[in-house]
């Protein structure tokens, strides 16, 4: 079966520090990968997806980044954080097959990542 | 207009009771929706799939009205472990990225 780790759970870190999460998938294939936010409060916004290794595509303009290193990693990244980054972070995995042939495209989310900038 | 729109809620109901949710979407091209489920600083859980023609599972029941644009959830005999945030979520065809998250409508079942 297929699981999703992702890490740090919980961090608290000083505007201007850098800031790296990662996430892994196992038992799957060239997965799509996600990184979303919540903000409290509020909804899912999708930052990043990347449907291949070295392929990342931003959604939003903003002080982070995300890297695929290897098939079934993901990264999220900022060289240096804002107060506004503050948010629940939350990686995802869909197969990339499904996506592409039945339509349906369902997203299996990580325990994410709760980040703090004071 | 925002692409999806939940009923807002906070949906306050006891033990037993029937609630239902609904949402709108914009999109005519939306290929396949869904209900997921967070629980209270957790990550979103998938609940289930909307069919065209509407399907159950359980106490839940998911309906899909093509014509009027709009999703609904149906929980009959709530239960205190029903207690959570319902996203909606939208998938359109063709590309990688397209699910659409409602901003979610929270359940509280009270004892």
């Amino acid at each position: 079966s297929q699981t999703i780790h992702q890490w740090p759970a919980t961090l608290v870190q000083p505007v201007g520090s850098p800031l790296s999460l990662e996430c892994t998938v196992e038992g799957t294939s060239n997965p799509n990968l996600y990184w979303y936010r919540q903000a409290a409060g509020r909804g899912l916004q999708l930052l990043f997806y990347s449907v291949g290794i070295g392929q990342i595509s931003s959604e939003v303009p903003q002080n982070l980044s995300a890297s695929r290193p290897q098939d079934r990693q993901f990264i999220l990244s900022s060289k240096k954080l804002l107060l506004s980054d503050s948010g629940f972070y939350l990686c995802a995995w869909s197969d990339s097959v499904l996506a592409v042939r039945s339509g349906a495209n369902v997203l299996t989310f990580g325990a994410g990542s709760r980040l703090t900038v004071l | 207009r925002k692409e999806v729109e939940q009923d807002p809620g906070p949906f306050n109901v006891p033990e037993g009771a029937t609630v239902a949710f609904n949402c709108t979407y914009s999109n005519s091209a939306s290929q396949s929706f869904f209900w997921y489920r967070q629980d209270c600083r957790k990550e979103p859980k998938l609940l289930m799939s909307v069919y065209s023609s509407g399907n159950e599972d359980g106490r839940f029941t998911a309906q899909l009205n093509r014509a009027s644009q709009y999703i609904s959830l149906l929980i009959r005999d709530s239960k205190l472990s029903d207690s959570a945030t319902y996203l909606c979520v939208w998938r359109s065809s063709g590309s990688a990225r397209q699910l659409t998250f409602g901003s979610g409508t929270q359940l509280t079942v009270l004892p």
